[in-house]
């Protein structure tokens, strides 16, 4: 079965300094991931894929992502955060065959001034 | 850039009533999604739909929740006899095809409060 941990329920960082959302997964099988992000009161938009092509993978609003086999790992970074970063970040795992995907708990990013 | 829309954005229903929310998924995709995010909690898998029938269903999906695509255009999720506990966010979902590296893309949600 897949699984999705995200380790941390909320980040703080200050604006201009880099972002880190850790994001752990299970999975039997070669997995797709996915990072989503949910503005307040707004839907959930795709932020970047992985789907066993290179594992650095580019994102919009400058974030990246790394797949790392060896640490079940996908987390999501960006060097220099901005304001309007502030959002419920999603870490999620899809299996070739399998309809559903599964979401994380979420990573609630806060950006200080 | 093609989205999905949903409506209402808010509903708030008595307790007991049936309820219907409302997607448009994106023209040319064919299979589709509902979720649901009870507050503060992670966003669950409900229901997965294509060619006319349910595909998946969680064990959330039970005979209270049915969902349909009436018309060409529309899919809806009906909630009958409703209950406290189905206060949520319920988003849809839709993708083009069925492969597991092709993302599902989400609508803006509708916030159901049941009173």
């Amino acid at each position: 079965a897949q699984s999705v941990t995200q380790l941390d329920s909320h980040v703080s960082v200050s604006e201009g300094t880099p972002v880190l959302l850790r994001c752990n997964y299970s999975s039997s099988y070669s997995p797709s991931l996915f990072w989503y992000v949910q503005h307040p009161n707004k839907g959930l938009q795709l932020l970047l894929k992985y789907t066993s092509a290179a594992t650095l993978v580019k994102g919009i609003n400058g974030f990246e992502a790394e797949f790392k086999k060896s640490e079940t790992s996908f987390h999501l970074t960006k060097p220099s955060a901005h304001m309007s970063d502030a959002a419920e970040y999603f870490c999620v795992v899809s299996v070739r065959g399998d309809d559903k995907i599964i979401f994380g708990k979420g990573t609630r990013l806060h950006i200080l001034p | 850039e093609p989205e999905v829309t949903q409506t209402p954005s808010h509903q708030v229903t008595q307790m007991g009533q049936e309820v219907i929310l409302r997607c448009v998924p994106i023209s040319n995709h064919l299979y589709f999604y509902w979720y649901r995010q009870i507050l503060g909690q992670k966003v669950e898998f409900l229901v997965s739909f294509y060619n006319n029938e349910i595909s998946e269903k969680s064990e959330i999906f039970d005979d209270q929740f049915s969902v349909e695509r009436p018309d060409g255009s529309n899919f809806t999720l009906k909630i009958r006899s409703t209950k406290l506990e189905d206060s949520a966010m319920y988003f849809c979902a839709s993708r083009g095809d069925r492969t597991s590296n092709q993302p599902q893309h989400f609508g803006d949600g509708t916030r159901l409060s049941i009173l």
